[in-house]
C-alpha cells in the first residue's frame, strides 16, 4: 500500500524557515518523481514544486522560487521541502504527492495527509 | 502563465450526470488530469491523461478534453459524491504545474 506522510510543520515567524519531510513506503520511490501542493485556509490547490526521480529536473512556483528548495533522498525514501524567508501568504497545509517516472510533473495517484505551516508575525 | 477556469459551483440531484468543465487556451494539446477533494481530506486522482480512471474509481466518473475545453463527467451521481474538483495541467513553456480553481460539486 502506498503511503506518504509529511511531517515539520507548525507556527513559524515571518523570515523563519522550516524544513518539511514527506516519508513514503509502498512502493519503489526512486523510480518516481515527487511533488509538494499547498492549499491555504478556505482555497484551492497551488503547486509549489517537483522533483524528478534521479533527481534531474527541479521545478518551482514563481511564488516560492528562491525561498523553497526541494530535494529528496532515494535511500531513504524521503522527500524534502526548505522553506527560508516565510511570508504570512505561505500559511497553508502542504501536502506531499507521488507523481510519474517522466521528465516533467504528470498526474498526482498519491497524495498524503498533508502538513499544517502557519506564518505568523 | 497558463490559466485554467472552472465554473465555482455545480449542483446536481441525485441521478442526474454532472458536468464539471475547465478551460484554457487550447488545452487539447494538453493532458489534463482531475482530483477530488472532500472536507477534510487530501485529494484523490479521478481522471489521469483527459479520460483514463485509475483502479477504485467508479465507471461513472470520465473524462474528455478537446479545443479549449477539458470536461470531467459524473454520471449517476450519488450523494458521496459531494466534494470539490479540480482540474490539473502542466505548462510546458513556463514549466510550471497548474491547477484550476477548484469547482464545488453540490447533490441536492
Amino acid at each position: 500500500e502506498v503511503q506518504l506522510l509529511e511531517s515539520g510543520g507548525g507556527l513559524v515567524k515571518t523570515g523563519g524557515s522550516l524544513r518539511l519531510s514527506c516519508a513514503a513506503s509502498g512502493f519503489t520511490f526512486s523510480t518516481h518523481s515527487m511533488n509538494w501542493v499547498r492549499q491555504a485556509p478556505g482555497k484551492g490547490l497551488e503547486w509549489v514544486s517537483s522533483i524528478t526521480s534521479s533527481p534531474t529536473y527541479i521545478y518551482y512556483a514563481d511564488s516560492v522560487k528562491g525561498r523553497f528548495t526541494i530535494s529528496r533522498d532515494n535511500a531513504k525514501n524521503s522527500l524534502y521541502l526548505q522553506m527560508d524567508s516565510l511570508r504570512a501568504e505561505d500559511t497553508a497545509v502542504y501536502y506531499c504527492a507521488r507523481g510519474g517516472s517522466g521528465s516533467y510533473p504528470d498526474d498526482f495517484d498519491y497524495w498524503g495527509q498533508g502538513t499544517l505551516v502557519a506564518v505568523s508575525s | 502563465s497558463y490559466v485554467l477556469t472552472q465554473p465555482p459551483s455545480v449542483s446536481v440531484a441525485p441521478g442526474e450526470t454532472a458536468r464539471i468543465t475547465c478551460g484554457g487556451n487550447n488545452i487539447g494539446s494538453k493532458s489534463v488530469h482531475w482530483s477530488q477533494q472532500k472536507p477534510g481530506q487530501a485529494p484523490v486522482l479521478v481522471i489521469s491523461y483527459d479520460g483514463n480512471r485509475p483502479s477504485g474509481i467508479p465507471e461513472r466518473f470520465s473524462g474528455s478534453n478537446s479545443g479549449n475545453t477539458a470536461t470531467l463527467t459524473i454520471s449517476r451521481v450519488e450523494a458521496g459524491d459531494e466534494a470539490d474538483y479540480y482540474c490539473q495541467v502542466w505548462d510546458s513553456s513556463f514549466n510550471q504545474v497548474v491547477f484550476g480553481g477548484g469547482t464545488k460539486l453540490t447533490v441536492l
